[in-house]
């Protein structure tokens, strides 16, 4: 099985940065995915990482070091909009089956 | 435009009945899959397929089942076996390997 984990809650301020760490232990990995989820809606696709290092897209940056099992989500110059669930997912095996983990809940304060 | 399409938004439910929530997408992915979303909680994966006429449990399906007679549809019923319905359910599909869109959810509950 997998086992994913990321910090329940987090906060910040409008304008700053924040960083948001995923774990995971898993056998056959294929690659990892970030969402973000607004209450009530369903997720939407941020980022997919296969190799180690970093990838940008905007605001919003991905890191992945496979041997660690671990990826992080860097969010810059946040807004208030940023404010939502954000979801690791990790695919694994011959299915590539994403499983998710619990999910962030990111809350941002003027 | 191509999308993935959940309906209905809002099902109730009574006790011992069985529901069925449609899932249709237009984006010629082999893929499609059923997960459950409960308040504070991650995604939980109850049936998945990946062709046509096939497809596999998943980490929860017990009191579900699904079909897959078309590539475009992937309907799940959940049945009076499932004893705690109440819930959002996602229906999302992908290209094998590469990330799944989402459908905009059926929110369920047993009245």
């Amino acid at each position: 099985g997998q086992n994913i984990d990321q910090p329940t809650e987090m906060t910040a301020t409008e304008g700053a940065i924040v960083q948001i760490n995923c774990t995971y232990q898993t056998s056959g990995f294929n690659g990892l995915f970030w969402y973000q989820q607004h209450a009530g809606e369903a997720p939407t696709f941020l980022s997919y990482n296969v190799l180690d290092g970093l990838e940008e897209k905007g605001r919003f940056s991905s890191f992945l070091s496979r041997s660690k099992g671990y990826s992080y989500l860097l969010l810059k110059e946040l807004q208030m909009k940023d404010s939502a669930s954000y979801l690791c997912a990790v695919s694994s095996g011959g299915s590539y089956i994403p499983t998710f983990g619990r999910g962030t809940s990111l809350i941002v304060h003027p | 435009d191509g999308g993935i399409t959940q309906s209905p938004k809002y099902l109730f439910r009574k006790e011992g009945q069985n529901v069925t929530l449609s899932c249709e997408q237009n984006l010629n992915h082999d893929a499609m899959y059923w997960y459950r979303q409960d308040p504070g909680q991650g995604l939980r994966l109850i049936y998945y397929s990946q062709i046509v006429n096939d497809f596999q449990k998943g980490d929860i399906a017990e009191g579900y089942s699904v079909s897959r007679e078309k590539k475009e549809s992937f309907p799940l019923t959940v049945t009076s076996a499932q004893k705690n319905p109440t819930a959002f359910y996602l229906c999302a599909s992908s290209i094998k390997g590469e990330y799944a869109f989402f459908g905009q959810g059926t929110r369920l509950t047993v009245v």
